[in-house]
């Protein structure tokens, strides 16, 4: 199967600070990537799509400024968690399609202090 | 619309033992339903999928029964071992629309006792 990668895989920052997540696919090419952000004990839940070359879509109450999305080339799409504070703290997950699956990063855990 | 219910929340089962557990979702344009594993910490993985063209697929110890009048499908999971121990979601989605975006179910955590 295809291999997605995550960048970190866990990172600790100070509340107020901004933080960037990386999603690469590494063996395929991916116009459309998902992240997904997951609490503990509880399901994925969608946050945005990133499509290469365009604006990503954000789901409802998910806000764009705070969680800035970047698709600049086929393999590579970044979650820059903006202004970063002790609620935002969660498993992020990314996730992109080949041929009819969608294959899963590792995740990073994001720790806001 | 867009919900995929799933149960059980969680599932103890002896080794050897098979587990299961359910899902029922409401849009029937979904047209692929998929499983995936996902171990403290980690992403998901692919476990199994099913189109709604066949009723049931099988791979190995992993068993999807789908039935598309009911609107339900399932995951049978043979000969449970305790490496089997994590959580199961069950999703779906509908080709062509949004990159193909996947609804997911609530989770069920399985836990195999040795």
């Amino acid at each position: 199967g295809a291999v997605v990668s995550q960048h970190p895989s866990r990172v600790i920052c100070k509340s107020g600070t901004s933080v960037k997540i990386e999603c690469r696919s590494l063996d395929f090419q991916a116009t459309t990537m998902f992240w997904y952000r997951q609490f503990p004990k509880q399901s994925l839940m969608l946050m945005a799509t990133s499509n290469e070359g365009s604006k990503a879509t954000y789901e409802q109450g998910v806000e764009k400024d705070k969680f800035l999305i970047n698709h600049a080339s086929l393999t590579l799409s970044t979650l820059t968690v903006t202004s970063a504070h002790p609620e935002d703290s969660s498993f992020y997950i990314c996730s992109s399609r080949w041929t009819e699956t969608q294959y899963f990063g590792p995740g990073t855990r994001l720790l806001v202090l | 619309q867009q919900q995929v219910k799933q149960s059980p929340q969680s599932l103890i089962v002896q080794k050897g033992g098979i587990s299961i557990i359910n899902c029922a979702y409401e849009n029937t344009a979904f047209d692929y339903f998929p499983w995936y594993q996902q171990f403290p910490g980690k992403g998901p993985a692919l476990l199994i999928a099913i189109r709604p063209d066949v009723s049931e697929k099988k791979e190995g110890r992993f068993t999807i029964s789908f039935n598309k009048s009911a609107k339900q499908f399932s995951l049978h999971i043979m000969d449970s071992q305790p490496g089997d121990s994590a959580t199961y979601f069950c999703a779906a989605s509908k080709d062509g629309t949004s990159g193909s975006r996947l609804t997911f179910g609530e989770g069920t955590q399985l836990t195999v006792n040795p």
